[in-house]
């Protein structure tokens, strides 16, 4: 069993919806990382938490500790959107541990 | 632009032979972190340095090494290449003790015949 689940594996949205990939994880943490995937290979951090919630422009993040899970939140979805979302926790004997990634695309 | 960068982006080396893979961290952090991604899966993560020693490592065998040289620049070594050593590796600097937050390179991408 992975120590972090991500939800779905591949999403297709229309331009506008809002969009929801949720994480479970299996150890203790000290933080858990969202992050994107672009083709190619690149790797950009949305967000850190340890806690709550965070928002940046159209994306939301939150954590629930107690439960073990966090969700990605993107509202009003463009096309850019598309890409490979990731998420990763940093447990607390300092290993990285990653979900598999969820493909979303989102058509015009 | 994170500030992070690989080199080589891209190399084709042979079953057996050795690679170093190099990562100059952004200014300021002095942590780095490697990882592995064989194509269509997440991460591996392979270990981490902070201040020049290890403090964290995944489940890789002892023929991937790394160094963090003062200027927090790092190397990945990998020894004696195997077929499934084919993935593209990437390295994250960050601040321990700050944000924490994950700044990742372009990676290098490792294909062994």
């Amino acid at each position: 069993k992975n120590e972090v689940e991500q939800s779905p594996q591949n999403l297709t949205a229309q331009e506008g919806e809002f969009i929801t990939i949720n994480c479970s994880y299996s150890v203790g943490i000290s933080a858990l990382h969202w992050l994107q995937q672009h083709p190619g290979g690149g790797i950009v951090s949305l967000f850190m938490l340890s806690s709550g919630k965070k928002k940046h422009g159209r994306l939301i993040a939150t954590i629930n500790i107690q439960e073990k899970h966090s969700s990605l939140h993107i509202t009003a979805s463009h096309p850019r959107d598309s890409a490979v979302y990731i998420c990763a926790v940093r447990s607390t004997g300092n290993q990285f541990y990653f979900g598999t990634g969820t493909s979303l695309t989102v058509i015009p | 632009e994170t500030g992070v960068t690989q080199s080589p982006t891209h190399l084709i080396k042979t079953r057996g032979q050795q690679v170093t893979l190099r990562c100059s961290s952004q200014s300021g952090h002095n942590t780095v972190s490697w990882y592995q991604q064989a194509l269509g899966q997440g991460p591996q993560f392979i270990f981490q340095y902070y201040r020049e020693e290890e403090n964290g490592r995944g489940n890789f065998p002892p023929r991937f090494s790394g160094l963090q040289f003062p200027n927090y620049s790092s190397e990945l070594n990998v020894n004696a290449l195997e077929l499934d050593d084919s993935a593209l590796y990437l390295c994250a600097s960050s601040f321990l003790g700050g944000t924490g937050e994950l700044f990742f390179g372009e990676g290098s991408r490792l294909t062994v015949l």
